[in-house]
């Protein structure tokens, strides 16, 4: 089942924070994050596998609820770099451990 | 560490005729990738999952006989687009899992765009 993510879109100017939500309706294996740019492959950001856990990678932290059924991606003091589509991809475990199903994607603008 | 290549990164054909590409996982082994196909601003669709030395594994909906997938190594897995049709033009992205982490991260190629005229 396809998470949600919210917001679909962000317009930012540099310097500013956003927080992006991904959502499913039971609870996970793990998060995966991913930053894709036009025409480009998806990057790997970070992956998170335990309730209430918290990471970050230098301004880009987020967190996975203690009923793994949230993540939340944090981006602070953004940097025109930033500017792409976010994706959480989902991995549900049982038997569709490994698969991923993405969300519909949250498209991030940052302006000087 | 941890590159994923994909080849050719752009690839027109006729309709009709068959495509073959290529996902190599260059500094690490996988045992298995995945391949994905993604249309324009939408989310990534996961197509098959393929595991070295077996058959691959396709979601629902995805045609076996049309979406060929063989992964004949641990660093190389191909899809081949059979008899084409303008509605398979799309963004094909193929992922691949390192055996040597002890995690689950993906590392994707940076994909293929077929156009089917």
């Amino acid at each position: 089942q396809q998470p949600v993510q919210s917001p679909q879109a962000v317009i930012l100017r540099e310097g500013e924070d956003a927080v992006i939500n991904c959502s499913s309706s039971k609870a996970l294996y793990s998060v995966h994050w991913y930053r894709q740019k036009h025409g480009e492959a998806p990057v790997f950001l970070m992956i998170l596998l335990k309730g209430g856990e918290q990471k970050g990678h230098e301004k880009i932290s987020a967190s996975f609820n203690e009923k793994k059924q949230q993540s939340s991606l944090y981006l602070t003091a953004s940097q025109l770099s930033y500017s792409g589509t976010y994706f959480c991809g989902t991995d549900g475990g049982g038997t569709s451990y490994g698969k991923l199903t993405f969300g519909q994607g949250t498209i991030l603008t940052v302006h000087p | 560490g941890a590159v994923v290549s994909q080849h050719p990164s752009r690839v027109i054909c006729k309709s009709g005729t068959s495509v073959k590409i290529e996902c190599r996982s260059l500094d690490f082994q996988a045992t298995t990738m995945f391949w994905y196909r993604q249309f324009p601003k939408k989310s990534l669709m996961l197509m098959a999952t393929s595991n070295e030395g077996s058959k691959a594994t396709y979601e629902q909906g995805v045609e076996k006989d049309k979406f060929l997938i063989n992964h004949a190594s641990l660093t190389l897995s191909t899809l081949t687009v059979t008899s084409a049709h303008p509605e398979d033009s799309s963004f094909y992205i193929c992922s691949a899992k390192s055996m040597r982490e002890d995690t689950d991260t993906q590392y994707f190629g940076p994909g293929t765009r077929l156009t089917v005229l």
